[in-house]
């Protein structure tokens, strides 16, 4: 198994760009999640999905969406990059709720 | 899901056992204590959870007090690949992990 891997490892956007990061796991698990990490801080929940279908804001969910289509893909959407969005993008995926996540490699984002 | 408080930075040489404590005194009965780590820009990876009882796997040692307040993860001989940020978090059964926190930034040395 793969496990989860996510596109691009690195990006630079200018102001007003958009973009999607994109997502997929390979091990058929039903939630999937969204994190972003700024600088020396810990990881904030962005979005999450409980299965195909279905999403849910997190604790910082303003300027971004996401779908979920499949179980397999979970991808983010930037619509209008601002430079508060410069971060890190982690995703993640577990089989249930309260088990353990698995994370993919990250994104590295900068919006000149 | 209950706050999670971690101290910033620790030190441990070699070797020698790793005790990171986490404190989580509104911690309700429902709610799981989960350990990951993040080793420089990597993912988060997981370590080990529990609810009540003492755990261990493969990585780790869990122990949680008797009134669940508090916990302690124990790297029992600790590498130089152990250097890493560890993150605490109370987990309930429906609940998702909205913010790690900062952890603490464990530094092993020679």
């Amino acid at each position: 198994n793969a496990g989860v891997t996510q596109t691009p490892k690195f990006r630079i956007l200018k102001i007003g760009q958009s973009m999607t990061l994109q997502c997929t796991q390979d091990m058929n698990h039903n939630y999937m999640y969204w994190y972003r990490q700024d600088p020396g801080m810990g990881l904030k929940l962005i979005y999450y999905s409980v299965g195909a279908g279905i999403t849910d804001k997190g604790e910082v969910p303003n300027g971004y969406n996401v779908s979920r289509s499949t179980t397999e893909d979970f991808p983010l959407r930037l619509e209008l990059a601002a430079p508060s969005q410069t971060s890190v993008y982690f995703c993640a995926s577990s089989y249930t709720d309260n088990e353990k996540l698995f994370f993919g490699s990250g994104t590295q984002l900068s919006v000149l | 899901d209950a706050k999670t408080t971690q101290p910033p930075s620790m030190d441990c040489a070699e070797g020698r056992a790793a005790n990171l404590p986490c404190n989580h005194s509104t911690i309700s009965g429902n709610e799981y204590v989960y350990w990951y780590r993040q080793i420089h820009s990597q993912g988060p990876q997981y370590i080990i959870h529990g609810l009540k009882n003492n755990e261990t796997n493969e990585m780790a040692s869990l122990i949680i007090t008797e009134d669940r307040k508090s916990s302690t993860l124990i790297l029992p001989h600790a590498t130089l690949r152990d250097t890493a940020v560890y993150y605490c978090i109370a987990l309930s059964n429906s609940g998702y992990a909205l913010n790690f926190g900062k952890g603490t930034s464990l530094l092993v040395t020679p």
